[in-house]
């Protein structure tokens, strides 16, 4: 069974900087990955799938990165609507989580 | 616009049972896998379980395997969950998603979207 790590559990980061999610997979899921951004009280809302290609509407500070089992979720220049809980997705598993939280 | 709204949460006792519905519009629901997400309180995404487009194909996580049974009325743009022998662990929001599949530069990829609101179920004494 393939497990999805995620890191850090939590980010802390000013508006207007960087910040990059790291997602792992116990095996080689080759690009077969989505991330989610979730925000308090909502549901998860695709903002990558396949590695790197952004969903409808997903604003371009938002990259994705990767293949086999390491991907980095990347978001330039973080505005106050970026600080959410991000996932990576894998056919029926999920990393545990990033929570991304103002410095 | 392509949207699933969820319903069929509520307070349930340990061993008891509750039915969630999902309702789907927009999109030709037939031709797609669905699946059920849940997230117990303050933790992460979990998988629950899966059927395909004619029900052919049903899938269970580990945790509800045996006690939980999903299905679908593609008349009625439905998808169901049947929760019996419910655990204090089962309290979460159930989320509702479609699942779609892609082929790019050569691989299969999935991915969930959209998702339903959530409806939460709580077993509680």
């Amino acid at each position: 069974e393939i497990v999805m790590t995620q890191s850090p559990a939590t980010l802390s980061v000013s508006p207007g900087e960087r910040a990059t999610l790291s997602c792992r997979a116990s095996q080689s899921i080759s690009s077969n990955l989505a991330w989610y951004q979730q925000k308090i009280g909502q549901a998860p809302r695709l903002l990558i799938y396949g590695a790197s290609t952004r969903a409808s509407g997903i604003p371009a500070r938002f990259s994705g990165n990767g293949s086999g089992t390491d991907f980095t979720l990347t978001i330039n220049s973080l505005q106050s609507e970026d600080f959410a809980v991000y996932h990576c997705h894998h056919l029926y598993v999920f990393g545990q989580g990033t929570k991304v939280e103002i410095k | 616009e392509e949207q699933l709204v969820e319903s069929g949460g509520g307070l349930v006792q340990p061993g008891g049972s509750l039915r969630l519905s999902c309702v789907a519009s927009g999109f030709p629901f037939r031709s797609y896998t669905m699946n059920w997400v849940r997230q117990a309180p303050g933790k992460g995404l979990e998988w629950v379980s899966s059927i395909t487009s004619s029900s052919a194909y049903l899938y269970y996580g580990d945790s509800v395997k045996g006690r939980f049974t999903i299905s679908r009325d593609n008349a009625k743009t439905s998808l169901f969950l049947q929760m019996d022998s419910l655990r204090v662990e089962d309290t979460a929001v159930y989320y509702c998603a479609r699942d779609n599949v892609g082929r790019i530069r050569g691989v299969t990829h999935n991915w969930f979207d959209p998702w339903g609101q959530g409806t939460l179920v709580t077993v509680s004494s």
